[in-house]
């Protein structure tokens, strides 16, 4: 069936590092990629997401790129921030489907 | 500004006592959804409503429920709670059933199971 990998966490960083989260999936077809920002006590967020192969998505300094030859849609980010920190999922809905797919999550932390 | 507001942010039940958790959007989506998220863990879909016609999961308990009786609200009814019901409920909307679609997700209700 249809599943999302990510990479596991919890991760800290400080302050101004370069940020890689991966995740990859298995799925049939072309799926729609997301990745979902959760703050301590809120609900999901969409960060920024890509619809078919080789599309690039990008929020807030962030940005994942649609790989399908790898099934991959890694995040990344060049400098985080203390208020990046939150938990990050990938997600993934299927080709006709309506139900989003989400990864486990990974909690991220950025000292200062 | 457009948003997704669920009501209450935390609700507290007794074990076996029928709860009702609320979500109303001013998107003006014809989908909305219902997931459970457990402690530590992801996210897990219900299930939704296109409009009227409602989409039940083929994992979902009986004992979840849901209605939707106009475009802005719905709500989800837990016929008799248990411990292990205990979860955060996250409800989103979507403006169509296009895999390309975005889910606009909601602050989420706490539920305790007492």
């Amino acid at each position: 069936g249809d599943s999302v990998t990510q990479m596991e966490g919890p991760v800290t960083l400080s302050e101004e590092a370069f940020l890689t989260i991966n995740c990859t999936y298995t799925a049939t077809g072309y799926p729609s990629l997301f990745w979902y920002v959760q703050y301590p006590g809120e609900g999901l967020q969409l960060l920024l997401k890509a619809t078919k192969a080789d599309d690039k998505g990008s929020n807030k300094g962030f940005e994942a790129t649609y790989r399908k030859e790898t099934t991959s849609f890694h995040l990344e980010k060049g400098s985080v921030q203390v208020s990046d920190s939150a938990v990050y999922f990938c997600a993934l809905r299927p080709q006709g489907a309506q139900k989003l797919v989400f990864g486990q999550g990974t909690r991220l932390t950025i000292n200062p | 500004d457009a948003m997704v507001i669920q009501n209450p942010r935390y609700q507290v039940t007794q074990f076996g006592k029928p709860v009702t958790l609320s979500c109303s959007q001013t998107l003006n989506h014809n989908v909305m959804y219902w997931y459970q998220q457990k402690s530590s863990q992801a996210p897990k879909l219900l299930f939704h409503y296109y409009d009227k016609d409602f989409n039940n999961e083929a994992d979902t308990p009986d004992n979840f429920q849901s209605r939707r009786p106009n475009t802005s609200f719905c709500f989800l009814d837990i016929r008799s709670p248990g411990l292990g019901d205990a979860a955060m409920y996250l409800c989103a909307t979507s403006r169509g059933l296009a895999g390309t679609e975005t889910q606009y997700f909601g602050p989420g209700t706490r539920l305790l199971v007492l």
